[in-house]
């Protein structure tokens, strides 16, 4: 069983709707990041959390220690913002990442 | 400040050859971290190293790959004697010698290909 699952895989939305990503983990861990990897493979930071949320943007990132949940959210979505996310945590016992698998989302015109 | 370079950034090599990856971290990181994304698959650590030192290797394969990081110059990842197997993204990333260790910035990946 991977240590971070994320839902759903594939997510193709419209223009404008409003977009949320989950991710659960199971480890002990001293961060969560998302990730943004576009169709070229270049990877992008977007948040590292640690508690509560972040807002850069039309992005959100929320994080729940207790419930091991993160969410992204993604307002006014736009076809720019097709891409792959990770979830990543950082383990507490170290310093290296475990990753989600993805979601990939495709925002439609 | 230029970010982490990552070169070459597409290697193609027959079975048997060996790839050389070489990463460089971002100005003032001593931290460097190796991860494969294998075709429709995630991200996967392989190796964290600092300078002149392999700090947790789990994630690295037992035969073939090799990773240093040496006090002068890049951060290599060597695979000896290439599989079709090892066709992936090679990505690095490298945090800061001071301050959140968390903070990783990730190049723009090697993309190897076995023929």
């Amino acid at each position: 069983k991977n240590e971070v699952e994320q839902s759903p895989q594939n997510l193709t939305a419209q223009e404008g709707e409003f977009i949320t990503i989950n991710c659960s983990y199971s480890v002990g861990i001293s961060a969560l990041h998302w990730l943004q990897q576009h169709p070229g493979g270049g990877i992008v930071s977007l948040f590292m959390l640690s508690s509560g949320k972040k807002k850069h943007g039309r992005l959100i990132a929320t994080i729940n220690i207790q419930e091991k949940h993160s969410s992204l959210h993604i307002t006014a979505s736009h076809p720019r913002d097709s891409a792959v996310y990770i979830c990543a945590v950082v383990r507490n016992t170290g310093n290296q990442f475990y990753f989600g698998t993805g979601t990939s989302l495709t925002v439609i015109p | 400040n230029a970010g982490v370079m990552q070169n070459p950034r597409h290697l193609v090599r027959r079975r048997g050859q060996e790839a050389r990856l070489r990463c460089s971290p971002m100005k003032g990181h001593s931290h460097v971290y190796w991860y494969r994304q294998l075709p429709e698959e995630g991200l996967k650590f392989m190796v964290y190293l600092q300078k002149e030192n392999i700090i947790d290797e789990s994630g690295m394969p037992k035969e073939r790959f090799s990773a240093e990081f040496p006090k002068e110059g890049p951060s290599i990842l060597r695979i000896q004697q290439v599989v079709r197997g090892d066709s992936a993204a090679y990505f690095c990333a490298s945090s800061p010698s001071l301050g959140d260790l968390n903070e990783q910035y990730f190049g723009p990946g090697t993309r190897l290909t076995v023929t």
